[in-house]
């Protein structure tokens, strides 16, 4: 049960080169979300999916797209990358609805766009 | 909107006992999370208070009061491994039930 996954770890662009990152989760959890997470700033959200099938913005969806492409795998991809979305970048799945809503925390994309 | 206040640096000693505190605002209260993440790693879920009260969990405990908006998570017996970032999120109607993260505080422990 390896919980939920990202690749790549590390991954350094130059302005304007697009990549997709890539999330997956074994826990058969309807939720997947993807956070940016910049120093003094928490985590904010830039895009989640309540049910496969379904993708919703959240606080910072500008510059990014995703795809839902089953209920294990939740993909993130930036199509002209800018030095301001130099960030770390997680995953997380949950269950919906369920008592507690624990979210479940993939290690991480650090990227940097120079 | 929703915000979330928690102090951004707390410094205790080893073995003693540190309050984080959060204090919030938002629509549709829902629930109240407390996650930790250690430096270069992810953030792994404490925590939650969906009604008033103390929960406790080995060493670490949350406190939700809901009238006033106002929660925190008390660590005892503070071991050298505790210095982490500390993160409340609410989960409330006016956020579509999405976790809304704090900006985290930060907890170092001294010997």
């Amino acid at each position: 049960n390896a919980g939920v996954t990202q690749t790549p770890k590390f991954q350094v662009l130059k302005t304007g080169q697009s990549m997709t990152l890539q999330c997956a989760q074994d826990m058969n959890h309807n939720s997947m979300y993807w956070y940016r997470q910049d120093p003094g700033m928490g985590l904010r959200l830039i895009y989640y999916s309540a049910s496969e099938g379904t993708t919703d913005k959240g606080e910072v969806p500008n510059g990014y797209n995703v795809s839902r492409l089953n209920k294990r795998e939740f993909s993130l991809r930036l199509e002209s990358a800018a030095p301001s979305q130099t960030s770390v970048y997680f995953c997380a799945s949950s269950d919906w609805g369920g008592s507690t809503d624990t979210q479940y925390f993939g290690p991480g994309t650090r990227l940097t766009v120079l | 909107g929703q915000s979330l206040e928690q102090p951004s640096e707390v410094t205790a000693v080893e073995g003693a006992i540190v309050q984080i505190n959060c204090t919030y605002q938002t629509s549709g209260f829902y629930g109240l999370s407390w996650y930790q993440q250690h430096d270069g790693g992810a953030p792994t879920f404490l925590s939650y208070n969906a009604l008033d009260g103390l929960e406790e969990t080995g060493r670490f405990s949350s406190f939700l009061s809901r009238s006033d908006s106002y929660g925190y998570l008390l660590l005892q017996e503070l071991q050298m491994k505790d210095s982490a970032s500390y993160f409340c999120a609410v989960k409330a109607s006016g956020g579509s039930y999405i976790p809304t993260f704090g900006r985290g505080t930060s907890l170092i422990v001294h010997p």
